[in-house]
């Protein structure tokens, strides 16, 4: 089935750093949405991309869809402690009955 | 806006008994819902999603099943829990073509 590949799996970075991660697919997708799941919860949206090209910012999280509509990334700047967690990505075609394909995750720590 | 309600947070069954989790969805009508586990700190896998009341796609072919009674109603439910079941339960609620909202979820520990 459709799979998108994120990258990178994992980071550890010190606080104030910038962070960047991005997800790849071998399809086009519509629409990209990038979330983030805090330890224990459900994931949350973060920002959601329509338009092919699209730069998003949300807060010191930015996003972009890309061109070819395969991919898109996420990046977030400065980072503070509670941006621990894990980010996932995930595309979504114009049917709102077919299932998100997501990512599998950036679990991302953040090292005071 | 719409909320989507799950419980317990937590549960503990032993090998061999029944499970039966609820997601109710507050704040919309007719919407997707989706059932997803988690094992731990991995990817979201999708077991089961519904696009109205009796209407259930199976992703992937186990021991749960779910079922739909009521548009805002979803439950997810097993005859006999396995060891492989234990994971984290979320369900999720997605209206037209906007992204999910994420119920808290359920860790379930089958011992």
């Amino acid at each position: 089935g459709q799979q998108l590949n994120q990258s990178p799996q994992s980071m550890f970075i010190q606080e104030g750093e910038d962070v960047s991660m991005n997800c790849t697919s071998s399809s086009i997708f519509n629409t990209w949405l990038w979330y983030k799941q805090d330890p224990g919860e459900g994931p949350v949206l973060l920002i959601a991309l329509y338009k092919a090209g699209e730069l998003t910012s949300n807060g010191r999280l930015t996003a972009q869809f890309g061109i070819t509509r395969k991919d898109s990334f996420l990046n977030i700047s400065a980072s503070i402690p509670s941006d621990v967690g894990i980010y996932f990505c995930a595309g979504s075609r114009n049917s709102g009955n077919t299932p998100l394909v997501f990512g599998k995750g950036t679990r991302l720590s953040v090292i005071a | 806006s719409q909320t989507i309600h799950q419980w317990p947070a937590t549960l503990v069954q032993p090998v061999g008994s029944p499970l039966s989790l609820e997601c109710t969805v507050e704040g919309t009508s007719n919407p997707n819902l989706y059932w997803y586990r988690q094992a731990a700190g991995r990817g979201l896998q999708l077991l089961f999603y519904s696009v109205g009341i009796g209407q259930i796609s199976s992703e992937v072919p186990q021991n749960l099943s779910a079922s739909r009674p009521q548009d805002r109603q979803f439950i997810l439910s097993s005859k006999k829990l396995l060891l492989s079941d234990s994971g984290f339960y979320l369900c999720a609620g997605r209206q037209g073509n906007y992204g999910y909202t994420f119920g808290s979820g359920t860790r379930l520990t089958v011992v």
